[in-house]
């Protein structure tokens, strides 16, 4: 079975530049997670989705960033404008909403903000 | 207050030896679970193994198993007949809340660096 599906694997972009990534669910799975990961704040909730609706998007950091899950197997996570604060690993998680609702990982999208 | 612990910045094992992770929680919720992820050089993050507040026994799978002490809090991995591709980032995570009312949030610690040496 395939598991969570992100991309791209590695985006290099310039300040003020949009950047979208993109996720996968696995198939099945109802509920969607976004996670940041730098060095400095280690591993981070920006946002989920249950059943499509975000329930918590409390981590998101600022304005800049928005995330949306149109349908079951797809969502996305915006950052307009970009800033290099933003570089770090973007991890999209996915779980099916019952015990015990083990998280499964993408292999993250490496962001870097010139 | 940090809900996870996870007081070894990094740790080394002999290959073929055991080794235990330590993580302590705080929740003051009584239904919650308890989750070990490993996440090699390569960045992903890969499940281990799970425990649920309500669960009786330690939680096994293959060589790891977990000691849950409720009492304590604490809920430590342990890695049994280490082998070198058991060096990486482990990190311990909790869900609080009940998995009848929808999936919740998983909070993580700091994260033990394992080094396994030959």
């Amino acid at each position: 079975d395939a598991g969570v599906i992100q991309s791209p694997r590695h985006e290099v972009t310039e300040m003020g530049q949009e950047v979208t990534l993109r996720c996968k669910p696995i198939s099945g799975h109802n509920s969607l997670f976004w996670y940041r990961q730098t060095m400095m704040r280690g591993l981070e909730l920006l946002i989920y989705f249950n059943n499509n609706v975000p329930i918590d998007d409390s981590g998101m950091p600022e304005d800049r960033f928005s995330a949306k899950m149109p349908n079951a197997s797809f969502s996305t996570l915006k950052i307009q404008p970009s800033e290099p604060r933003d570089s770090a690993v973007y991890f999209c998680a996915s779980s099916f909403w019952g015990a015990p609702d083990t998280q499964y990982f993408g292999p993250g999208t490496r962001l870097t903000v010139l | 207050a940090q809900k996870i612990t996870q007081t070894q910045p990094g740790m080394f094992v002999q290959e073929k030896e055991a080794v235990t992770l330590d993580c302590t929680y705080d929740t003051s919720d009584p239904s919650y679970g308890l989750f070990w992820y490993k996440q090699p050089s390569s960045g992903e993050m890969i499940f281990l193994i799970y425990q649920g507040s309500y669960d009786q026994q330690n939680a096994t799978e293959g060589r790891y198993s977990l000691n849950f002490q409720k009492a304590r809090k604490s809920a430590n991995l342990v890695i049994s007949a280490s082998q070198l591709g058991d060096s990486a980032m482990y990190f311990c995570a909790m869900r609080e809340g009940s998995t009848q009312g929808g999936s919740e949030k998983l909070v993580f610690g700091k994260g033990t660096k394992l080094t396994v040496n030959p």
